[in-house]
C-alpha cells in the first residue's frame, strides 16, 4: 500500500533560519510527489511537485523540496524562514491508479521572530 | 481566474437529517475529488470524478454517502442521516484531466458540524 509519513507533528525554527519539514514515501515505481500548506481556516494551497527530472524542486514563497529516491524521502525546506511561513504542511504521494491523493498527517510549523 | 468554489463554507446538522455540499470546480477542469478532513489528521479521499462518472468511489466511508456530478461541472455531496462522525472539513478539488503528475487544486471547504 503507498503511503506517507511526516515524523515530526511540530517544527519550530527562529525567523531567518533555515527550515526542513520532513517527508518520507511508501510506493511501488516512480513517486508523483506533492507539498501543500493550509492555513487557519483555508484550503490547501500548492507549494510544489516531483515528477520526474531534477531532484530539487522550486515552488513557490521561496519553498523547495529534494527528492532522494535511496532515502524515499521529499523533504521541504526553505533558505530563510519567515514568521508568514506558520502553517500546517502536508506532504502527499498521488496514487497512480486511481489520482487520488495520499497525505500525510502534516507538519505544524512555528516561525517565531 | 476563479478557483475552486464550495458551498456553504459552514453547516450545522442534528444528527440524523441529511445534508448536501457543493462543489464549483476551476472552468474546464474534467477531473474532480472529494477529501475528507478531521481534526488534526491529513485529507482523506473520499470520491473522484472523471467527466460525470465515478472514477473512483472507493473512499466512502459507508452507504450513507454519495455523491453526483451529472452535467461534469458542479458536484453535489450527499449525507444521509448524519451521525456526529461525520463532523469534519470536507474539500473538493479539480485539476485539468486528472492525468499524470496533475496539480489538483484545492477549495476551502465546507466544515460540517453534527450536533
Amino acid at each position: 500500500a503507498q503511503s506517507v509519513a511526516q515524523p515530526e507533528d511540530q517544527v519550530n525554527v527562529a525567523e531567518g533560519n533555515p527550515l526542513t519539514v520532513k517527508c518520507t514515501y511508501s510506493v511501488s515505481g516512480n513517486p508523483y510527489l506533492f507539498w501543500y500548506v493550509q492555513y487557519p481556516n483555508r484550503g490547501l494551497q500548492f507549494l510544489l511537485k516531483y515528477i520526474t527530472g531534477d531532484n530539487l524542486v522550486k515552488g513557490s514563497y521561496g519553498f523547495e523540496a529534494e527528492f532522494n529516491k535511496s532515502q524515499t524521502s521529499f523533504h521541504l525546506k526553505k533558505p530563510s524562514a519567515l514568521v508568514s511561513d506558520s502553517a500546517l504542511y502536508f506532504c502527499a504521494v498521488r496514487d497512480r491508479n486511481t489520482g487520488k491523493l495520499i497525505f500525510g498527517q502534516g507538519t505544524t510549523l512555528q516561525v517565531k521572530p | 481566474g476563479a478557483g475552486v468554489s464550495q458551498t456553504p463554507s459552514n453547516k450545522v446538522t442534528e444528527k440524523g437529517k441529511y445534508v448536501e455540499l457543493r462543489c464549483d470546480p476551476i472552468s474546464g477542469h474534467t477531473a474532480l475529488y472529494w477529501y475528507r478532513q478531521s481534526l488534526g489528521q491529513g485529507p482523506e479521499f473520499l470520491i473522484y470524478f472523471q467527466g460525470t462518472g465515478a472514477a473512483d468511489d472507493s473512499g466512502l466511508p459507508n452507504d450513507r454517502f454519495f455523491a453526483v456530478r451529472p452535467e461534469g461541472s458542479v458536484s453535489t455531496l450527499k449525507i444521509q442521516r448524519t451521525e456526529r462522525g461525520d463532523s469534519a472539513v470536507y474539500l473538493c478539488a479539480s485539476s485539468l484531466t486528472g492525468l499524470g503528475g496533475e496539480t489538483q487544486y484545492f477549495g476551502p471547504g465546507t466544515r460540517l458540524l453534527v450536533l
